[in-house]
């Protein structure tokens, strides 16, 4: 069966600093990984996605993440944060093809950001 | 239009009320998700439906009756609901099930609360 941890529950940034959050994940044959960010009170919306080819993947609001099928992680990445960045992230697997419909979450990091 | 919508943003029910909730793509997703999402936690799938059919019910109790009249909506009916169905309730759609790489698309959710 396909699982999710994402480490740290809580991370807590000074705005400008560099961003890393963990993702690490089990699953059998090829991974489809999605990092989702949520705004409070707002639905999920798709910072980026991995389903093959490069192993860095470029997403929307200046986020990265990259695969490494050796660690089993898919840790999503940002330079510089900013103030807007706060917010509950989201690792996610693909579903298997035995498994149609049924994504994996990740339990979510709370991003705190420190003027 | 790469929007879900979903009717009402809030909703505040007593436990022998019946009402219902909406959700809305016109994407042309033919894979339609409810989620339940409760504070800090990831979301918990419910129901997927799959070209106008259901494809997956969650062990969800009776008291959430879902329907999909056509390919662009999907309705969630709630009656003699319990405070702890208190929750943010997502909808989510996808272009279709044949892809565990299709990445979901998310409405804002409704925030149900059940006194």
């Amino acid at each position: 069966a396909q699982s999710v941890t994402q480490p740290d529950i809580h991370i807590t940034v000074s705005e400008g600093a560099s961003l890393e959050l963990r993702c690490n994940y089990s699953y059998g044959a090829t991974p489809y990984l999605f990092w989702y960010v949520q705004s409070p009170g707002q639905g999920l919306q798709l910072l980026l996605k991995y389903f093959s080819g490069d192993t860095l993947v470029q997403g929307i609001k200046g986020f990265e993440a990259e695969f490494k099928r050796s660690q089993s992680s898919f840790n999503l990445r940002k330079p510089s944060v900013h103030w807007s960045d706060a917010a509950e992230y989201f690792c996610a697997v693909g579903a298997a093809e035995t498994n149609a419909g049924k994504s994996t979450f990740g339990d979510g990091t709370t991003l705190t950001v420190k003027p | 239009d790469t929007e879900v919508t979903q009717t009402p943003k809030h909703l505040v029910m007593g436990m022998t009320n019946k009402k219902s909730l909406k959700c809305e793509q016109h994407m042309g997703h033919r894979a339609m998700y409810w989620y339940k999402q409760k504070a800090k936690k990831p979301p918990e799938l419910m129901f997927v439906y799959s070209y106008e059919k259901l494809s997956i019910n969650e062990s969800v109790p009776s008291r959430f009756s879902p329907e999909c009249p056509n390919s662009s909506l999907l309705n969630l009916h709630l009656h003699a609901l319990q405070p702890e169905d208190s929750a943010l309730y997502l909808c989510a759609s996808n272009q279709n099930l044949a892809g565990p790489y299709n990445e979901q698309f998310f409405g804002p959710g409704t925030r149900l609360t059940v006194l």
